[in-house]
């Protein structure tokens, strides 16, 4: 099975920064990764699949970069609703595995 | 709209069965394969299972395999899973998932709002 480790798993900033979480592979993936938002108490949301290609109905402030093992979940400028956890998932083979989350919070 | 409806989760004693249900509606339920999810509380999401469009390919996490059984009824656009030999540690939120496929990449576009499914005694 492909192991999906995020970094880091918890990370404080402000209203209007920019942040970046790193998902790491544990073998090449090539571009099969995905981004998920999550809200206490729902389900979870496609923010970005094939590594970059943003969601219909997501906000451009959210991007996504990387291929083969290093991947990135970038904000461009935090709403407070972007308080959140957030998860990458690959689609590169089965079992689908999912990173441990990120967990994003207000300083 | 489109939109997935869990139910049949609840509490059941180890050892015990549930039967989970997914009722689809909004889109063309048999041309997309379907897959649950579930996370324990206070815990990531960990895919269980998977069944494609025509019920061909069937896959589950080793965890679950077994126990578990998906199946759907397409005329009744609607996803199942039998769960026996119920453990604690599938005391979790079950969520299923249409699997949505753009050029060779797939992602778990529409969620349901999930059932919980408690195991104990």
């Amino acid at each position: 099975d492909i192991q999906m480790t995020q970094s880091p798993s918890s990370l404080s900033a402000s209203v209007g920064d920019r942040v970046t979480i790193t998902c790491r592979a544990s073998q090449s993936i090539s571009s099969y990764l995905n981004w998920y938002q999550q809200k206490p108490g729902k389900a979870p949301k496609l923010l970005i699949y094939a590594a970059s290609s943003l969601q219909s109905g997501v906000p451009s402030r959210f991007s996504g970069s990387g291929s083969g093992t290093d991947f990135t979940l970038t904000i461009s400028s935090l709403q407070p609703e972007d308080f959140t956890t957030y998860y990458c998932q690959q689609s590169y083979s089965t079992p689908r595995t999912f990173g441990q989350g990120t967990k994003l919070e207000i300083k | 709209e489109v939109q997935l409806v869990e139910s049949g989760g609840g509490l059941v004693k180890p050892g015990g069965s549930l039967r989970l249900s997914c009722a689809a509606s909004g889109f063309t339920f048999s041309t997309y394969s379907m897959n649950w999810v579930r996370q324990a509380p206070g815990k990531g999401l960990e895919w269980v299972s998977s069944i494609s469009s025509s019920s061909t390919y069937i896959y589950y996490a080793d965890s679950v395999k077994g126990r578990f059984t998906i199946s759907r009824d397409n005329a009744k656009n609607s996803l199942y899973l039998q769960m026996n030999s119920l453990r604690a540690e599938d005391t979790a939120v079950y969520y299923c998932a249409r699997l949505s496929v753009t050029t060779s990449h797939d992602a778990f576009d529409i969620w349901g709002q999930g059932t919980m499914v408690t195991v104990s005694s």
